[in-house]
């Protein structure tokens, strides 16, 4: 356990249907990155937040999803209207301030039938 | 596209000897690298890291090569175990000037370990 929790650990969704999962970094970092993986590839970078601004965002990162962190605490990732594309494991990781380590969470694994 | 690539998808080893796990990388300004182990439905567990200005770091039963020249990472585990059996990613990151410390990942190799 590193810390780092993720909820729900799954989840089931029809297409169409919007999904919200939640990381809690651990809690003195004030670094957080989402990621997302698919069977047997890494995971891919999705977004990045330093405290609560997200200075970063992926390609991947399509109209349908978006990703807040209000208090710079907590972070959610939203995505609207699912597709069977968006299944995947959607991976959080969060690093200290002055760290490069990144601490990652178990993982939302997502499935959209 | 991004670029780092791992040679082997699959390695088996027996237990008790040594495994090489190998990674190459295409970004020469990549300048910090880490290895993770993943192990079946769970996130990325951070094995062992080493900065660009390095060529080996060891941990407990781990080593990490690095070859610049080569653009070559590699992860060493003596005397493997069961327990070692998992996906090993490594990943890249680039300068934060460029990409906020983000992380590159390279596809995975299976570790699997018989007796």
């Amino acid at each position: 356990d590193t810390g780092v929790s993720q909820n729900p650990r799954h989840k089931i969704t029809k297409r169409g249907q919007n999904v919200t999962f939640r990381c809690d970094p651990i809690s003195e970092h004030n670094r957080l990155y989402w990621y997302r993986q698919t069977l047997g590839q890494g995971p891919e970078f999705l977004t990045y937040f330093q405290n609560e601004a997200q200075l970063e965002k992926s390609r991947l990162l399509s109209d349908r999803f978006s990703a807040e962190r209000p208090k710079g605490s907590f972070s959610t990732l939203e995505i609207q209207r699912t597709e069977q594309g968006d299944s995947a494991m959607y991976l959080c990781a969060s690093i200290a301030r002055r760290g490069y380590e990144q601490y990652f969470g178990p993982g939302t694994r997502l499935t959209v039938t | 596209g991004e670029s780092v690539g791992l040679h082997l998808p699959t390695l088996s080893v027996q237990e008790g000897d040594n495994s090489i796990i190998n990674c190459a990388y295409s970004n020469s300004a990549s300048d910090y690298f880490i290895w993770y182990k993943q192990e079946s439905g769970k996130g990325p567990q951070f094995i062992i890291d080493i900065r660009s200005n390095m060529d080996k770091r060891q941990g407990q039963r781990v080593t990490v090569l690095l070859n610049k020249t080569v653009k070559h990472l590699s992860l060493q585990i003596a005397a493997t175990q069961p327990g070692d059996s998992a996906v090993y990613f490594c990943a890249e990151k680039r300068p934060r000037g460029s990409t906020l410390g983000r992380l590159y990942f390279g596809r995975g190799t299976q570790l699997t370990v018989w007796p």
